[in-house]
């Protein structure tokens, strides 16, 4: 079955501490991974996605096919990055279907 | 200019009463979702329609009938509804299918059924 695993709910950080949000996945095939953040009172939207192999507002994620994880890190933590972050999955490439983790709230504090 | 619109934003309501959610996008996608994140957060697919087709259908009962009139908007109606129904329902948007583009989401909708 194809799954999305965060095992955190809820990650705090005071501002300056690196930050590294954990998601592991489920899915037999080459998988197109992606992090979703929402600010509060913003809309749900792309951070970022493993294909460009980007960095947004500090943050990197690197896609680790043997250990099935695609972690979000960030060196420095801002306070600014306190936010709900999404680990999703899109099991085929072209595909309409997109599989959230149950999200990590990051909370950085001054 | 707001890309995806969903109407109304809360909804409260009785059990057993049927009611809608409005969605429109114009940013000219052509694809268009519904997601039920449900109160731990978890966020989970209903539908997908790809220019006004239904593509996706996640086993969602059928008491949740989306309807799409042009592939700008996609409404949700729910008959019946039950206290399990209660949950933030979001729309989004893409140009290209989730697995290569990005999506765009509406505010999301609080349904609460009392």
């Amino acid at each position: 079955a194809q799954r999305v695993t965060q095992p955190e709910k809820l990650l705090s950080v005071f501002k300056g501490a690196p930050v590294e949000l954990k998601c592991n996945y489920s899915y037999s095939g080459s998988p197109e991974l992606f992090w979703y953040v929402q600010y509060s009172r913003q809309r749900l939207q792309l951070l970022l996605r493993h294909i460009s192999r980007e960095s947004i507002k500090g943050f990197t994620a690197d896609l680790n096919k043997g250990e099935t994880s695609f972690h979000l890190k960030k060196p420095f933590a801002q306070e600014e990055d306190s936010a709900m972050y999404y680990c999703a999955l899109a099991p085929l490439r072209n595909t309409d279907k997109l599989i959230f983790g149950t999200g990590t709230r990051l909370q950085v504090f001054p | 200019d707001t890309a995806v619109s969903q109407t109304p934003k809360y909804l409260v309501t009785q059990m057993g009463n049927d009611k809608s959610i409005k969605c429109e996008q114009n940013l000219g996608h052509d694809t268009m979702y519904w997601y039920k994140q449900d109160s731990k957060k978890f966020l989970k697919i209903m539908f997908s329609y790809n220019n006004k087709e239904l593509i996706i259908n996640e086993t969602v009962p059928n008491r949740f009938s989306p309807k799409s009139p042009d592939k700008a908007h996609l409404n949700l109606h729910i008959n019946s509804l039950e206290l399990g129904d209660s949950a933030v329902y979001f729309c989004a948007s893409s140009l290209a299918g989730a697995g290569t583009g990005e999506l765009f989401f509406g505010e999301g909708s609080r349904l609460t059924v009392l």
